[in-house]
């Protein structure tokens, strides 16, 4: 079975600085999605970014990009110019690429608090 | 544009009663899910239909029932109610694979007491 695991339960970071959310997954299949979501204190789940594994190119939204290492299956996601609305719980989500019906799976989340 | 519609957002309830989640999407998706969140556990999911007529187990689908009404509605019941149950409740939807992700409701937060 698929598994997703973010080791990170919190990170903080400073208004303005960098910061990187780690998340490694296992599966054997080749062809799937990759997703961060976040969740802010409303509880709506909203997609940040998302990465097809067939494409060798990083996934970039503007202030979010990831580092999506295939052969290691790590995927993480850096945030560049944090902002405090950016404080929310994130969760990195994976998703086999088959039929059209396929569950996405979660992990743990990680909460990450900015500092001002 | 309304996307994914639970009903209720919040319900207490208590040990041994029974109540059902509603969940309605408008953007014509094959594929319906339900989630429950819990603090530190990330969301696991219960039960979810791959189309209309068709449901299936997910991860922790003990004392949940689901009935796929139509291609919109997806609801999920519980039976008799236990405090284990507490927890905020997603429904999610998805397409034929187009962009690959969930399209999530607003959860509906449930207390068993």
């Amino acid at each position: 079975a698929q598994t997703v695991t973010q080791s990170q339960p919190e990170m903080s970071v400073q208004e303005a600085e960098t910061v990187t959310l780690s998340c490694t997954y296992d599966t054997s299949e080749s062809d799937y999605y990759l997703f961060w979501y976040k969740q802010p204190p409303s509880r709506q789940m909203i997609l940040v970014i998302r990465q097809e594994a067939y494409k060798q190119q990083n996934a970039t939204e503007n202030r979010f990009s990831v580092n999506f290492q295939k052969a290691a299956k790590s995927f993480s996601l850096k945030i560049s110019d944090s902002q405090l609305g950016d404080a929310a719980m994130y969760f990195c989500a994976y998703r086999a690429r088959r039929g059209g019906s396929e569950k996405l799976v979660f992990g743990k989340g990680t909460k990450l608090t900015v500092n001002p | 544009n309304a996307g994914v519609t639970q009903t209720p957002k919040f319900q207490v309830l208590k040990t041994g009663q029974s109540m059902t989640l509603q969940c309605a999407q408008d953007m014509n998706h094959n594929s319906m899910y339900w989630y429950r969140q819990d603090p530190g556990m990330g969301l696991r999911l219960i039960y979810y239909s791959a189309s209309e007529g068709t449901t299936d187990k997910g991860e922790v689908p003990n004392g949940y029932n689901v009935s796929r009404l139509n291609k919109r509605e997806f609801s999920l019941r519980l039976e008799s109610a236990a405090p284990s149950q507490t927890s905020v409740y997603f429904c999610a939807s998805s397409g034929r694979l187009n962009t690959g992700e969930l399209f999530f409701g607003e959860g509906s937060r449930l207390t068993v007491l």
